[in-house]
């Protein structure tokens, strides 16, 4: 069955640096998101993303994070400079036409020390 | 907030017994998902019930949805101990992309 990909599984990096989040789609999906998860918290959405343009995007996403589908496979996020507060789980998603589930990866755990 | 709340935080039962978890949500959907996430790992998708539906059976799980209470319940019946694991409901309000909000989440611990 396909799946979603994601790398690295951990991630750690120094406060202030830039981190980038990656992410393979199922192939035939149109619509990709990322979630974040805080240790012991909630499941939080950041932004989906359709037809190459940010569809919605949460109060988290602000002008620290973007997201990219840079070729046919690929869709990442960028937290241009971390905070102590960005370590979290960071899921990617993404799901077909209609009102199809979305299929999650198993994420990137992001340190930041 | 159109965030879920599920119910109970944690729930320990024996192998063998059912088990159910309740959701409660805040607004309008489109339809409301059920995800199991094991410790550690990503979120797998268990089951949709879509706004016009009251129930909806896959396997051993069974979800009901009352859109008046803004409610639903998923019911995994004959547990095992594979079972343990935390569940979310997540509800699709916005008609466009779909996004997801989630639940707080049950720790469910199956006892062999």
């Amino acid at each position: 069955e396909p799946e979603v990909t994601q790398t690295p599984s951990h991630q750690v990096t120094q406060m202030g640096q830039e981190v980038i989040l990656r992410c393979v789609p199922i192939s035939n999906h149109l619509y990709f998101y990322w979630y974040r998860q805080i240790l012991g918290q909630k499941v939080e959405f950041l932004v989906s993303f359709y037809n190459n343009e940010i569809s919605e995007k949460s109060e988290i996403f602000d002008d620290q994070f973007s997201v990219e589908r840079p070729d046919g496979s690929n869709f990442t996020l960028k937290i241009r400079s971390t905070k102590l507060e960005d370590s979290a789980m960071y899921f990617c998603a993404s799901r077909g036409q209609g009102g199809q589930p979305q299929h999650f990866g198993d994420g990137t755990r992001l340190s930041i020390l | 907030s159109q965030q879920g709340e599920e119910d109970p935080q944690a729930l320990s039962i024996q192998e063998g017994e059912n088990a159910t978890m309740n959701c409660s949500y805040k607004t309008s959907i489109n339809n409301l998902q059920w995800y199991r996430q094991n410790s550690g790992r990503g979120l797998v998708h268990l089951i949709l019930i879509r706004s016009n539906e009251r129930e909806k059976h896959s396997g051993r799980l069974r979800v009901t949805l009352d859109t008046s209470k803004k409610s639903s319940s998923l019911l995994i019946t004959a547990s095992r101990a594979a079972d343990t694991a935390s569940y979310f409901c997540a509800t699709d309000v916005s008609p466009g992309a779909n996004n997801l909000f989630f639940g707080t989440g049950t720790r469910l611990t199956v006892i062999p």
